[in-house]
């Protein structure tokens, strides 16, 4: 799986969108981006995957580069219950999904 | 769905001894995984099952762990004579592949402490 890249740590402003950055510069052809999150005391939830499009869902939207060498998970409208770890993964269908360290998200009121 | 279900949610242990965890996936799910996380630092895969075979394992699994799926339903993970190293949150995940696409979904986890 291609190794991704991304900031130990980040904050916002409750209210504000949250824009977590993820590079994944050697990405092939196949692989789709993964986000996951990690609330403290509980296994890490699904949020949202692409492969090429921008998606979105009720929780985020994903936007990737068109050269795929990055992407950047957007929480509109952050909330204090969005303090968590962030997971960006690349992988390819039919392989296991390996975790890097993340981005730990500070929501401040 | 009721979700992916662990039990028990903490354990403490003494080190020598063996404990053994067991992880309820969502009913449907046919892959189930199991991974350990410590402080600070994002879930390391240990293994994982489709239905009932055990397809891949980590090198992180010592000889001291074993992982089970009868019946490809529930799973059990063992760690026999626990060292105080095998501290950790021990996170169970299940999926149902469809072509490509792949969510985990995760349990609460089993945080075991070995003293």
């Amino acid at each position: 799986d291609a190794k991704t890249t991304q900031p130990p740590s980040m904050d916002c402003a409750e209210g504000r969108a949250a824009n977590l950055p993820c590079n994944h510069s050697t990405i092939s052809g196949n692989e789709y981006v993964y986000w996951y999150r990690q609330i403290h005391s509980q296994g890490p939830q699904y949020i949202i995957h692409g492969l090429k499009n921008n998606e979105t869902n009720e929780m985020a939207s994903l936007i990737i580069t068109e050269d795929r060498k990055s992407s950047t998970l957007i929480l509109p409208h952050a909330t204090l219950r969005d303090t968590a770890v962030y997971y960006c993964i690349v992988r390819v269908g039919g392989f296991k999904t390996i975790f890097g360290a993340g981005t730990r998200l500070f929501v401040k009121a | 769905d009721t979700g992916v279900s662990q039990d028990p949610r903490h354990k403490i242990t003494k080190r020598g001894q063996n404990v053994t965890f067991r992880c309820d996936p969502i009913s449907e799910h046919n892959r189930l995984y199991w991974y350990r996380q410590t402080l600070g630092q994002g879930p390391e895969f240990l293994t994982y099952f489709q239905n009932e075979a055990q397809l891949e394992k980590s090198r992180l699994l010592s000889d001291r762990f074993s992982a089970e799926r009868p019946k490809g339903s529930f799973s059990t993970l063992e760690i026999q004579r626990t060292e105080q190293g095998d501290s950790a949150m021990y996170l169970c995940a299940s999926s149902f592949p469809q072509g490509a696409d792949e969510k985990l979904f995760f349990g609460s986890g089993t945080q075991l402490s070995v003293l």
